[in-house]
Formats: structure tokens, sequence, C-alpha cells
């Protein structure tokens, strides 16, 4: 069975600091793809970065990247200079093989402090 | 400017009605999802849609009812059948090409309370 876990309920982080939040993720099928999500308090969910399993480099976006280990089954988001904005609820996401749904984790509530 | 609309933002049901949960697309995705939220947890998968007049199960599908008669728009019946439906309710739609993932982009929502 396909299984997303974040073992971080919650983070606080001081402004301006990089921030990593853990992915770990559990999956047979050889094919696959990692999302990371936003949702702030207004509930919507705001797409970050992507990464495929057979892309050879980690992903970037901005000021976000995605740490890929294949080996360690993990898909840790890395926001660097962390800004007040960046407060909010993160959701790692898995797709696997040609399937369309994704399977959810629990997610991280990150505070940024001033 | 290419997005997802869903409606009402805010939905108040007495017991034992059903309301139907909008939702458009004007990304000219193939796919459609719907996702429930719980407090303080990640989304579950309702139903989806790959195709017009197609449709599948999700994980949660019992108590929901769909339709896709256009492209794009996914309405969602929440019926009398569905036990605890006060939930925020999320609309979602992709492509069904493998390049770039399938990412799914979501709409604003919608928060169910039942009275």
């Amino acid at each position: 069975a396909q299984k997303i876990t974040q073992t971080q309920p919650g983070m606080f982080v001081q402004e301006k600091e990089a921030v990593t939040l853990d992915c770990t993720y559990d999956t047979s099928d050889p094919s696959y793809g990692l999302f990371w999500y936003k949702q702030p308090s207004s509930g919507e969910m705001i797409f970050l970065i992507y990464q495929g399993s057979y892309d050879q480099q980690n992903a970037t976006e901005g000021r976000y990247s995605l740490n890929f280990q294949k080996a360690r089954k993990s898909a840790n988001l890395v926001i660097s200079a962390s800004q007040l904005g960046d407060s909010a609820m993160y959701f790692c996401a898995m797709r696997v093989g040609g399937a369309q749904k994704l399977v959810f984790g629990q997610g991280t509530r990150l505070t940024i402090n001033p | 400017d290419g997005g997802i609309t869903q409606s009402p933002k805010y939905l108040f049901r007495k017991e034992g009605q059903n309301v139907t949960l909008s939702c458009e697309q004007n990304l000219n995705h193939d796919a459609m999802y719907w996702y429930r939220q719980d407090p303080g947890q990640g989304l579950r998968l309702i139903y989806y849609s790959q195709i017009v007049n197609d449709f599948q199960k999700g994980d949660i599908a019992e108590g929901y009812s769909v339709s896709r008669e256009k492209k794009e728009s996914f309405p969602l019946t929440v019926t009398s059948a569905q036990k605890n439906p006060t939930a925020f309710y999320l609309c979602a739609s992709s492509t069904t090409r493998l390049a770039g993932g399938k990412t799914q982009y979501f709409g604003p929502g919608t928060r169910l309370t039942v009275l």
C-alpha cells in the first residue's frame, strides 16, 4: 500500500532562516511522483514543487527545493530564507504509476516568527 | 485568468438534506477530483473523473455522488446517506499526460457544516 508520513506536526522557525520539512514515502512501484503543497489559513492548496522518481536532479522552484533521497525513500522540502508569509500547513503527496489519485500525508504546520 | 472556482464558499445543511457543491475549471484539464479534509488531517479522495461522462470512486465515496457532463464542470452532491458530512471540500484538476507529473491544481474549497 502507498503511504506518506510527515513526522513533524508543527515547526517554529525564525524569519530568514532555512527550514526543512520531512516527508517519507512507501511504495513498491518504481514509477511515482512526489508533490508538496502549501495550505494557508484560507484553505486553498497551492502547488509548490514536483519530483519524479526517475528525475536525476533534485527539483527546485525559487526558494523551494526538494531533497530527494531515493534509497531512504525521503522527499524533504527545503525552504530557503523563510518569510512570514510562509506560515501555513504543508502537505507532501505521492502519485504512483499511471494512477490519477494522490495520497497525502497528515501535514506539518510551519510558523515563521519575526 | 485560468483557474478553478468552487461555490459556495460556505454551505450550511440541515440533516436529511442533499446539497450540491459546484466546481468549474477553465484550464482545459481532462481530469477532475473531489477531496475531503477534516480538521488537522490530510486530504482524502472522494471521486475522480478522467474524461467526460466517466468517473471512479475514490477512498471514501459512500454517501456522495458526482456527474461529469461537461469537461469544465464536476459537481459533487453530498447526500443524506453521508453520516458525517461536516468538512472542507476541495476540488482539483489536472492533465492526464505524464509530463509534469499530472500535477493537480486546487480550487479555494467549500466549507460544509451540517446543522
